[in-house]
């Protein structure tokens, strides 16, 4: 089956420490997504990549740094620079072109004490 | 711009009908609606494009209004199944960014 998964689906931290948070997808799709989502919000956008060895910054790049080296992976690290990285972190993809969905993940909750 | 959402939340009956509507500031030439229950992912329901295109799920109809900038999501019958919050992301033209709405927050009671 298709589709896009995130790992692990709960993380635990110390503050302090960078900690990478995992994306993949085997849908063939150029496009991924980096969203942090906080209580009775909407979606944020972290990093986004349209092609393999490129990305964008989104939003709210502060803190946090990404890599595409490979079409089907798009892991997020948290760094110790991000104030607050408490927070529901979405990845998702899409095929190129503005009239395409995007397909999300099931996401990470990350809990920094 | 972030889009405007209203309501930010509605409380339905079974069966009941409900309007979520998307407004923004800026040209749209996309509007993408989704569905999240709390902890999930927000799911597919709907994408419009400028000039009329649309494509989602049958069961869901939206409305475009170019003009105005303004989407609005139509559930009628609802089911227990609509509970969740709707988001809608706007998208311009050469940008490939969705931005999102805070969300409709849709409790479906029996």
């Amino acid at each position: 089956d298709g589709g896009i998964t995130q790992s692990p689906k709960y993380l635990f931290r110390k503050e302090g420490q960078n900690v990478t948070l995992s994306c993949e997808q085997n849908l063939n799709h150029d496009a991924m997504y980096w969203y942090r989502q906080d209580p009775g919000q909407g979606l944020r956008l972290i990093y986004y990549s349209q092609i393999v060895n490129d990305f964008q910054k989104g939003d709210i790049a502060e803190g946090y740094s990404v890599s595409r080296e490979k079409k089907e992976s798009f892991p997020l690290t948290v760094t110790s620079a991000q104030k607050n990285p408490t927070a529901f972190y979405l990845c998702a993809s899409s095929r190129q072109g503005v009239g395409n969905e995007q397909f999300f993940g099931p996401g990470t909750r990350l809990t920094v004490l | 711009q972030q889009p405007v959402q209203s309501p930010q939340a509605v409380i339905l009956r079974e069966g009941e009908d409900a309007v979520i509507n998307c407004s923004s500031s800026k040209a749209l030439y996309s509007v993408h609606w989704y569905r999240q229950k709390h902890g999930e992912a927000p799911v597919f329901l709907m994408i419009l494009l400028k000039g009329g295109e649309q494509k989602g799920h049958e069961k869901i109809s939206a409305s475009f209004n170019e003009k105005k900038q303004q989407s609005s999501l139509y559930l009628t019958a609802s089911q227990l199944s609509y509970s969740g919050t709707y988001f809608c992301g706007t998208g311009g033209g050469n940008n490939r960014k969705l931005i999102w709405g805070l969300g409709t927050s849709l409790a479906v009671n029996p």
